[in-house]
């Protein structure tokens, strides 16, 4: 069964820095392509970075580029995103997903860690 | 930047009833369109991808058609579990979402 799991969200001040982290389980980490997609409070969808299956390529939206950087590590099944300059536009819950395979969609998602940017 | 949009904003049918949802892209994204289910306070779930290929495990009462610009969801004989969010997105181009469709019970 694929699981993913977030961590490493929470309260934080504008300008700060946090680092969340997804663990992967019951796949083949380094096959796949993974990404980052975020929610504000009852608002809709949107997608943040991607990074390929052996972390060569790396992908963002315009409103966090030069701010966010997404990395991963294929020994230890771990996605990671670094968000630094963080504003009070950057609160939502950020989900870690794995993409399809033969498909860019986003097919597993895990549970969710809520960053909450705020002074 | 594809910018998606998604109609209607909310909906409210009955047990049983068939519903679509519509999504239309700023250009054409040759079928590079997904669909997703979100319940309240879970992560959302892939539906449909490929505009019109049914995830694994997929209840075969969810559907998706269209091509070029436009595209739909089709869910027949609505079921209780359905009332969630619905968000249409395309890949043919990075990723965008559109809006979203919250559907409840009537």
């Amino acid at each position: 069964e694929v699981q993913l799991v977030e961590s490493g969200g929470g309260l934080v001040q504008p300008g700060r820095s946090m680092k969340l982290s997804c663990a992967a389980s019951g796949f083949t980490f380094n096959n796949y392509d993974m990404a980052w997609v975020c929610q504000a409070p009852k608002k809709g969808l949107e997608w943040v970075a991607t990074i390929s299956y052996d972390g060569s390529s790396t992908y963002y939206r315009d409103s966090v580029k030069g701010r966010f950087t997404i990395s991963r590590d294929n020994a230890k099944s771990t996605l990671y995103l670094q968000m630094d300059s963080l504003r009070s536009e950057d609160t939502a819950t950020y989900y870690c997903a794995r993409h399809l395979g033969y498909s860019s969609v986003f097919a597993y998602w895990g549970q969710g860690t809520l960053v909450t940017v705020s002074s | 930047d594809i910018q998606m949009t998604q109609s209607p904003a909310s909906l409210s049918a009955s047990l049983g009833e068939t519903v679509t949802i519509e999504c239309r892209a700023s250009e054409d994204i040759y079928n590079g369109l997904a669909w997703y289910q979100q319940k309240p306070g879970k992560s959302p779930q892939l539906l449909i991808y490929n505009a019109n290929s049914l995830h694994t495990g997929v209840p075969s009462r969810f559907s998706g058609s269209g091509s070029g610009t436009q595209y739909s969801l089709k869910i027949n004989s609505l079921q209780s579990e359905d009332v969630a969010s619905y968000f249409c997105q395309q890949y043919y181009d990075y990723w965008t979402f559109g809006g979203g469709t919250k559907l409840e019970l009537k």
